[in-house]
């Protein structure tokens, strides 16, 4: 079955600064790759999602990126603030399977302020 | 709208008892997909339902099990607990194969 591995499992910043985490997948089929962020006492909440129809993806201070050749993906942040530290984490899945996402083991990310 | 709703939020029971989760859906949602969550760890598949009928299946044993009712809402049940069923379980609504919305979960505390 899949299996997807994320670093860093923890991650410090200072505000303003970019923040970068990594995922990288083993099965060739997945095709659909989301991110969540995990807040205290919460479940996780969708941020963004990629299609390996594209290579890369924005919205706002969040991008991800996408190298099917290579299997992994990744998770940008720019411009951090205290608001997004939280836990995130990476997912993927093959359309044909509804949505059985497989995810990776998480990175807590602190934004000092 | 209230999104996805899980009862209860937290549960302690004994080694060898039962549990029933229960969750109810996003509005328009027909999907429900359930996750265990163990501390420090990512959410992992336990399985879904669609029309009722348990349509894929996570590498779960058979003491799980669980329901999905005509107004689409869902039961989670386990038997014989285990310490290591201690864990966060998240119920997740969509329609088939859309984008998932996740509950708060139930925290589950096996003694």
């Amino acid at each position: 079955g899949e299996n997807v591995e994320q670093h860093p499992s923890t991650l410090s910043v200072q505000e303003g600064d970019s923040a970068v985490i990594k995922c990288t997948y083993s099965d060739s089929a997945s095709n659909y790759f989301p991110w969540y962020k995990q807040e205290l006492g919460k479940g996780p909440q969708l941020i963004i999602d990629i299609r390996s129809n594209v290579g890369e993806k924005k919205d706002q201070r969040i991008a991800v990126t996408l190298n099917k050749t290579a299997k992994h993906f990744s998770l940008h942040i720019t411009e951090t603030q205290p608001e997004d530290s939280a836990v995130y984490f990476c997912a993927a899945s093959k359309e044909n399977a509804g949505n059985m996402l497989t995810f990776g083991g998480g990175t807590r990310l602190m934004v000092k302020p | 709208d209230a999104g996805v709703t899980q009862s209860p939020t937290h549960l302690i029971k004994t080694r060898g008892q039962q549990v029933t989760l229960r969750c109810s859906p996003k509005s328009g949602h027909d999907t429900v997909s359930w996750y265990q969550q163990a501390l420090g760890q990512g959410p992992q598949f336990i399985f879904q339902y669609y029309e009722e009928e348990e349509r894929q299946r996570g590498n779960f044993p058979d003491r799980f099990s669980g329901h999905q009712f005509p107004n689409y809402s869902s039961e989670l049940n386990v038997n014989a607990l285990l310490l290591g069923d201690s864990a966060l379980y998240l119920c997740a609504s969509s329609l088939v194969a859309g984008e998932l919305l996740f509950g708060s979960g139930t925290q589950l505390s096996v003694l």
